[in-house]
């Protein structure tokens, strides 16, 4: 099992530009997250799914749109980046939510993204 | 919602000296509380977790303990080797519900 991966590893973008990021996982886990981590700051959480179909917002959603068509997948984009938007993007999935057996968040590598 | 405070933001020993990391959490309603490691270049990973009715749990070298009391939860690690040097996250989160992460403690262990 590949566990959770992350599209693409590294991106530079001009302030305004576009851009989707792709993660997918192989666990059949039902709840997907999305998070970004910056310099002193943690992980904080953008997004999230409690199922293909669903998205609800996290702590800090401005500017980010997702979307989980498909079980496995589940993208995050930048419809206008901005400088602010420089930082580590991490997806992680879960069986449960916290609580139930099974709530392990398994993350993906990460994908660094800086904005000019 | 809830606040997670996490101290000390780096943390350097000798390898075989023990190490603690000791977080905060604000909401008293919460009752599930992990910790993360994170590796250079990777993602993080669970290592170790605790529930609200544990008062303490070991895992080999590595143990966590719950104050509920004080709303306060640590990670100890016993005998520190080179590879415990990593990025330890704790975090907290009511039932059925998103987990809040502490900002991080780089932990540096020197051979």
């Amino acid at each position: 099992n590949a566990g959770v991966t992350q599209t693409p590893k590294f991106r530079v973008l001009k302030t305004g530009q576009s851009m989707t990021l792709l993660c997918a996982q192989d666990m059949n886990h039902e709840y997907m997250y999305w998070y970004r981590q910056d310099p002193g700051m943690g992980l904080r959480l953008i997004h999230y799914s409690v199922g293909e179909g669903t998205t609800a917002k996290g702590e800090v959603p401005d500017g980010y749109n997702v979307s989980r068509l498909k079980k496995q997948n589940f993208l995050l984009g930048l419809e206008s980046a901005a400088p602010s938007q420089t930082s580590v993007y991490f997806c992680a999935s879960s069986y449960h939510l916290s609580g139930r057996a099974g709530n392990e968040q398994f993350f993906g590598p990460g994908t660094r993204l800086t904005v000019l | 919602g809830e606040n997670v405070e996490q101290h000390p933001s780096t943390l350097s020993v000798q390898e075989g000296d023990s190490a603690v990391i000791k977080c905060t959490y604000s909401d008293s309603a919460s009752n599930y509380f992990p910790w993360y490691k994170q590796e250079l270049g990777k993602g993080p990973q669970l290592i170790i977790d605790i529930r609200s009715n544990v008062g303490e749990k070991k895992d080999q070298r590595i143990a966590v303990t719950l104050n509920k009391t004080a709303k306060h939860f640590s990670l100890h690690i016993t005998e520190t080797q080179p590879e415990d040097s990593a990025v330890y996250f704790c975090a907290a989160s009511r039932r059925y519900s998103t987990l809040t992460f502490g900002k991080g403690t780089m932990l540096l262990v020197s051979p």
